[in-house]
């Protein structure tokens, strides 16, 4: 199965809010409630900062949301901070027992 | 909190096999899954596959199929994956991460182990 699909790139400034999408099939993201969106920093392992597609894990910042319309899902960092500068995936679970996961967006703090 | 410890990096020739392992500690009464997740240098995260301890299966992505293999030792704290049939393009940095049953996502993950195919 293809990787979902996310932009490549996505900045803003700071205080600013911005979107990452992650696009998949009906037999993925538009099927399951099971999408988990992880941040990673340079040479450090991938954290999770959503899962089940819109709940944050204890520790958290409530800047970060998520949500999810049909095959495609979303994830929202309002307030943008120097610190979320980062590499962000989103990982679906799919049918038979499987995960795939996004192809990765660069968030730059300009 | 459980932590994952995996082993240390490798050199392999094309053609051959590499078996990595996790080793688990911190554990309370729930046996987690393992997953094993990779990233080519500058490339994105894979999902290769999931061991399932309580059923003592596994699971793989398609593209794995026939060469990985995931197991587990008698004590039930370190966990394996073996891949074969090497290449160049199996160059990566190889992580194991946890999950708790039936949470379907992935945490904490272990340091990584690097893999690199080279003649």
């Amino acid at each position: 199965q293809s990787a979902l699909t996310q932009p490549a790139s996505v900045s803003g400034s700071p205080g600013q809010s911005i979107t990452i999408s992650c696009t998949g099939t009906s037999g993925d993201v538009g099927s399951y409630k099971f999408v988990t969106w992880y941040q990673q920093h340079p040479g450090k392992v991938p954290k999770v900062m959503i899962y089940e597609g819109s709940k944050r894990p204890s520790g958290v910042s409530n800047r970060f949301s998520g949500s999810k319309s049909g095959n495609t899902a979303s994830l929202t960092i309002s307030g943008l901070q120097a610190e979320d500068e980062a590499d962000y995936y989103c990982c679906s679970y799919a049918n038979t027992n499987i995960y795939i996961f996004g192809t990765g967006t660069k968030v730059t703090v300009l | 909190q459980v932590l994952l410890e995996q082993s240390g990096a490798e050199v392999e020739k094309p053609g051959a096999s590499v078996r990595l392992s996790c080793q688990a500690s911190g554990y309370t009464s729930v046996i987690n899954y393992i997953h094993w997740v990779r990233q080519a240098p500058g490339q994105g995260l894979e999902w290769m596959g999931v061991f399932y301890p309580d059923a003592d299966t596994s699971a793989y992505t398609e593209k794995f199929r026939g060469r990985i293999t995931l197991t587990r030792d008698t004590s039930a704290t370190t966990f394996y994956m073996e891949l074969s049939g090497l290449t160049s393009e199996d160059t990566a940095l190889y992580y194991c991460a946890t999950e708790v049953p039936r949470a379907y996502w992935f945490g904490p993950w272990g340091q990584g182990t690097l893999v690199t195919v080279s003649s």
